[in-house]
């Protein structure tokens, strides 16, 4: 069964940690994405991937980290850097077009701070 | 600078009557149009959108208008069903970013609570 899977669904931070949230596609999308839930506010892009070995800041990169190794992986870094972490994490992934494919979600990820 | 507005924050509709819920855009380049439905701490799904060379979509119990020149569109969910209760987000693209139409701006959402 196609999807993406996003782990843990919960995550624990102690202060000046950096903490790791994973996601893994098997949609054969080329394209990821990384967005952050606060109450009250929409989805808002951290970082995204067009394509393995690529990826480009969103509107809120500051303080994250991600890597795209692998097509099917894109994992985002939370540094020690970002002094409010605490928020809900979605990854998603999308293969072009939109009208055909629209960008599929994980389950999310929550982060709070110790 | 909020691109997407949903305004309502939430919006409460007796079961079997239709649900109305509003989405104003300012970017006169976003060509692209989704919604997204959303439960507690799981993923948006995917509902239903619309192309800007279209001025209504149909699938089901689910109607998207698009009224291009007041920059607005709209969700119509009838007859409203207890499974609808979510908060539901507005998404818009704009064709000819750097990477194709894939980057989606979000609205803030409306909590929609179906009274049974």
């Amino acid at each position: 069964d196609g999807g993406i899977t996003q782990s843990p669904k919960y995550l624990f931070r102690k202060e000046g940690q950096n903490v790791t949230l994973s996601c893994e596609q098997n949609l054969n999308h080329d394209a990821m994405y990384w967005y952050r839930q606060d109450p009250g506010q929409g989805l808002r892009l951290i970082y995204y991937s067009q394509i393995v070995n690529d990826f480009q800041k969103g509107d809120i990169a500051e303080g994250y980290s991600v890597s795209r190794e692998k097509k099917e992986s894109f994992p985002l870094t939370v540094t020690s850097a970002q002094k409010n972490p605490t928020a809900f994490y979605l990854c998603a992934s999308g293969q072009g077009d939109l009208s055909n494919q629209p960008q599929h979600f994980g389950d999310g990820t929550r982060l709070s701070i110790l | 600078d909020q691109q997407v507005k949903q305004n309502s924050p939430s919006l409460s509709v007796q079961e079997g009557r239709i649900s109305i819920l509003n989405c104003d855009y300012t970017n006169s380049m976003f060509d692209y149009f989704l919604w997204y439905k959303k439960y507690p701490a799981e993923g948006p799904t995917f509902l239903i959108s619309i192309s800007s060379i279209k001025d209504k979509n149909e699938d089901g119990r689910f109607t998207v208008f698009l009224n291009k020149s007041a920059k607005h569109l709209s969700l119509h969910i009838v007859p409203s069903q207890p499974g609808d209760s979510a908060v539901y987000f507005c998404a818009a693209s704009a064709a000819g970013w750097n990477f194709g139409n894939e980057k989606l701006t979000f609205g803030t959402g409306t909590r929609l609570t179906i009274i049974p």
